[in-house]
């Protein structure tokens, strides 16, 4: 069955140091993989995917997620982390053609020491 | 572009009365998706549609029901409100090919 896990629960780093979140999938084939964020009482906000190509990928707000495929691994990077960063992120998966679904990982609760 | 929106933002219910989630995008998408959201567990799929006149079950559907008869709107029922109801629900829509979805902010339902 086709899953996602984020290890970390909650992670706490201080302002400007670096930051990653780990999200491993489970799945037949190469998925589609996608890093969203959600600020309190928001909605979710896409930060980048990943379709096919260079397995290093480049989002919005100076993140980057690089796909590991040997590892089945899509973890998430910033080399240094802003105040404004504190939120909950969410990998999720999904199928080509598979009618857009996705699952989604359990979310990292990133809290960021001024 | 609005892109999606939701409303009710918040709702009190009590057990057994029903309601009407409503969500609308103006992007012209195709897929539209219902997902809640419990604390620690991520975001399940309730029901989602392909097309006006389209949909299907996610992975709970139990307590709820949706029609799509437009392209724009989809709205979600829950019949007989239960506490286990008791979540945040999201919306999004996305355009087949492009698999990223779109979010409405959320609509935060209390049943007691």
């Amino acid at each position: 069955a086709q899953s996602v896990t984020q290890p970390d629960i909650h992670i706490t780093v201080s302002e400007g140091a670096s930051l990653e979140l780990r999200c491993n999938y489970s799945y037949g084939a190469t998925p589609y993989l996608f890093w969203y964020v959600q600020s309190p009482g928001q909605g979710l906000q896409l930060l980048l995917k990943y379709f096919s190509g260079d397995t290093l990928v480049q989002g919005i707000k100076g993140f980057e997620a690089e796909f590991k495929r040997s590892q089945s691994s899509f973890n998430l990077r910033k080399p240094s982390v802003h105040w404004s960063d504190a939120a909950e992120y969410f990998c999720a998966v999904g199928a080509p053609g598979n009618t857009g679904k996705l699952i989604f990982g359990q979310g990292t609760t990133l809290q960021v020491k001024p | 572009n609005a892109g999606v929106t939701q409303t009710p933002k918040f709702r009190i219910l009590k057990i057994g009365q029903s309601m009407t989630l409503q969500c609308t995008q103006d992007m012209n998408h195709n897929y539209m998706y219902w997902y809640r959201q419990d604390p620690g567990m991520g975001l399940k799929l309730i029901y989602y549609s392909v097309g006006a006149g389209i949909t299907d079950k996610g992975e709970v559907p139990n307590g709820y029901n949706v029609s799509r008869s437009t392209t724009e709107d989809f709205p979600l029922r829950l019949e007989l409100a239960a506490p286990s109801q008791t979540s945040v629900y999201f919306c999004a829509s996305s355009y087949p090919g492009q698999e990223t979805q779109y979010f409405g902010p959320g609509t935060r339902l209390l049943v007691l």
